[in-house]
């Protein structure tokens, strides 16, 4: 069955510190590639998504991820991370234009 | 306006009363979701639909129906709740392939 792992499953970091969060999937083939995040008390809102091209896209907010496909990996990373992105981030991954499959999700803390 | 709509928004009710939860979608999307959120779970998908009539498992079906009859509309109904059914449940929508919007999310919970 197709799988999404995050590697962290909450991080703690101070203000303006830098922000890599992993994610990897399962097989090759087909894929568009997602990371969401998740405020409290709000529904999934999209980051930034990959179809194909350049394998380091940009979001809102300053977010950027870079898709590595000899890893099978989308990790999203952020150079200065403020206390307004405290929040749950989810990467989600769509095969072969068929369904999603959600990682479990990373907590993070921003401490001000 | 764009968007995936959920009803009720919150919900208690006994074990035993069917219910239903519905979600609406105005973006004449083929693909609709439904997923449950427990903490320290994550997101977890109960049901998908590529399409009208057609629906298929997630990872945890058990205890849900859905249908699709038509497009912009994927009910989710639990016939018979129990309490491991209190959660935050949230449906979503988009064109096969690409990003899901989500709807705001219905809490329930059954005593």
């Amino acid at each position: 069955a197709q799988s999404v792992s995050q590697h962290n499953h909450h991080v703690i970091l101070s203000e303006a510190a830098s922000l890599e969060l992993g994610c990897n999937y399962s097989y090759g083939g087909t894929v568009n590639l997602f990371w969401y995040v998740q405020y409290p008390g709000q529904h999934l809102q999209l980051l930034l998504k990959y179809f194909s091209g350049d394998p380091l896209v940009k979001g809102i907010k300053g977010f950027e991820a870079e898709f590595i496909k000899s890893k099978f990996s989308f990790n999203l990373r952020k150079p200065s991370v403020q206390w307004s992105d405290t929040a749950e981030y989810f990467c989600a991954v769509n095969f072969y234009g068929q369904n999603f499959v959600f990682g479990p999700g990373t907590r993070l803390s921003v401490l001000p | 306006e764009a968007q995936v709509t959920q009803n009720p928004r919150y919900l208690i009710t006994v074990t035993g009363k069917k219910l239903t939860v519905t979600c609406s979608q105005n973006m004449n999307h083929e693909y609709m979701s439904w997923y449950r959120q427990d903490p320290g779970l994550g997101l977890r998908q109960i049901y998908y639909s590529m399409n009208v009539e057609v629906t298929d498992k997630g990872d945890v079906p058990e205890g849900y129906k859905v249908s699709r009859k038509e497009k912009r509309n994927f009910p989710l109904i639990l016939e018979s709740p129990s309490p491991n059914q209190t959660s935050l449940y949230f449906c979503a929508s988009s064109f096969a392939g690409y990003e899901q919007y989500f709807g705001p999310g219905t809490r329930l919970t059954v005593t």
